[in-house]
């Protein structure tokens, strides 16, 4: 069964900074990993996805990579904003199933 | 707009009594799914569905039920065997494909009285 860690749970950055989240997965049979974004009481937005056949993906001031042989997926975010602030979970998908981590809350001090 | 639409966004359950989790996507998607998601445990799977009239228990699947009679629409139900239903219960739909990302309902809160 895949298990999908997140470090680390919380992270608190004044604005401005760049900063990275961690997610690291146990089974690299992988199809594709990706990155969500989740404000208090809310459902899931996707920020990136990244194919097991990519390395990275970038959207604006985000970027992703995926290191399937380390089982190893970061979220880049440059010159965080308090709008930043939330929670961001990643997950990989394996068969018919995707493998949620725990998140990273988020918060940016302006 | 498309998207996916859960109701109700907040449902109080007695003991002893079934509710049903409404479920509605017009994003034309194949797969549907239903997660529980507990403080600090992140989403677990329930079950899933890739088409009508067919579905698959994910991780938890015990004291639910699922019904796909149509594509747009997945009901779940969450019977008096579920012991401990407090949660926030998260709708997803995709197309079944590796490049495609799951879509996300703005979830329905579960309490019990």
């Amino acid at each position: 069964k895949q298990e999908v860690t997140q470090i680390p749970a919380a992270l608190s950055v004044p604005e401005g900074e760049n900063l990275v989240l961690n997610c690291s997965f146990t089974d690299s049979a992988i199809y594709n990993l990706q990155w969500f974004r989740q404000d208090p009481g809310k459902g899931l937005t996707s920020l990136l996805l990244i194919q097991s056949s990519q390395r990275e993906q970038t959207s604006g001031r985000l970027n992703a990579s995926l290191d399937k042989s380390s089982g190893r997926s970061t979220l880049y975010i440059a010159a965080s904003q308090p709008g930043d602030s939330a929670t961001y979970l990643c997950a990989g998908g394996v068969g018919n199933q995707f493998y949620f981590g725990t998140g990273t809350s988020l918060t940016v001090i302006p | 707009d498309g998207g996916i639409t859960q109701s109700p966004k907040y449902l109080f359950r007695k003991e002893g009594q079934n509710v049903t989790l409404s479920c509605e996507q017009n994003l034309n998607h194949d797969a549907m799914y239903w997660y529980r998601q507990d403080p600090g445990q992140g989403l677990r799977l329930i079950y899933y569905s890739q088409i009508v009239n067919d579905f698959q228990k994910g991780d938890i699947a015990e004291g639910y039920s699922v019904s796909r009679e149509k594509k747009e629409s997945f009901p779940l139900t969450v019977t008096s065997a579920q012991k401990n239903p407090t949660a926030f219960y998260l709708c997803a739909s995709s197309i079944i494909s590796s490049n495609q990302p799951q879509h996300f309902g703005d979830g329905t809160r579960l309490s019990i009285l």
